[in-house]
């Protein structure tokens, strides 16, 4: 099952322009994080925010957190051509280590 | 910090044969998982240990899959008496607190 569900599913936008992608889960959450995805290969971990955040910034990244709306969203600022993949928010079941992954936001930067 | 290395990388094989994956996660790391992804959605839970403990199977998973960690370090996860739906990439991640590491994957591919 998918706890986390990602928007939009794809998202197509020009070099330096900013990117803004969406996820809402259903469950309460100690934490969520957002990976990314190059085609093919593994995920990797770009931020953790935890339940008494409501934002966090990492380099060019911006990561809201809303517990009342049960939702997140990641802004990547002026976007790279390297920036392009495929974006996941992960949540934890409630008081587990249980990651569960969302469907994904489909990101092409063109150059 | 060797990372998490999954082996064989591709896999092919004929319906109804048995296959195995490997996964050596960080060393020290004490929590693994094994997820499954098919193309254009998010990986998909299957199972998690704790050291050498198994905490938790995906109820979706069947009877065929099985997964061990002994002593807590590798793990290798079976697929028994494959089906053309089991085709997908398997990943394996690492952790030792909330943040995962995951490997490349193992892309299965079943004739």
């Amino acid at each position: 099952s998918q706890q986390g569900e990602e928007d939009p599913q794809a998202l197509s936008i020009q070099e330096g322009e900013n990117a803004t992608m969406n996820c809402s889960y259903k469950t309460s959450i100690n934490n969520l994080q957002w990976y990314r995805q190059n085609s093919g290969r593994g995920l990797v971990h770009l931020i953790l925010i935890r339940s008494n955040e409501r934002e966090k910034h990492s380099g060019r990244l911006r990561v809201t957190l809303d517990t009342s709306k049960k939702s997140s969203s990641l802004l990547i600022t002026a976007s790279r051509a390297a920036d392009t993949a495929s974006y996941f928010c992960a949540t934890p079941e409630s008081g587990t280590y249980k990651y569960i992954f969302g469907t994904g936001t489909r990101l092409k930067v063109l150059a | 910090d060797t990372g998490v290395s999954q082996d064989p990388r591709h896999k092919i094989t004929k319906r109804g044969q048995n296959v195995t994956f490997r996964c050596d996660p960080i060393s020290e790391h004490n929590r693994l998982y094994w997820y499954r992804q098919t193309l254009g959605q998010g990986p998909e839970f299957l199972t998690y240990f704790q050291n050498e403990a198994q905490l938790e199977k995906s109820r979706l998973l069947s009877d065929r899959f099985s997964a061990e960690r002994p002593k807590g370090s590798f793990s290798t996860l079976e697929i028994q008496r494959t089906e053309q739906g089991d085709s997908a990439m398997y990943l394996c991640a690492s952790s030792t607190n909330e943040k995962l590491f995951f490997g490349s994957g193992t892309q299965l591919s079943v004739l």
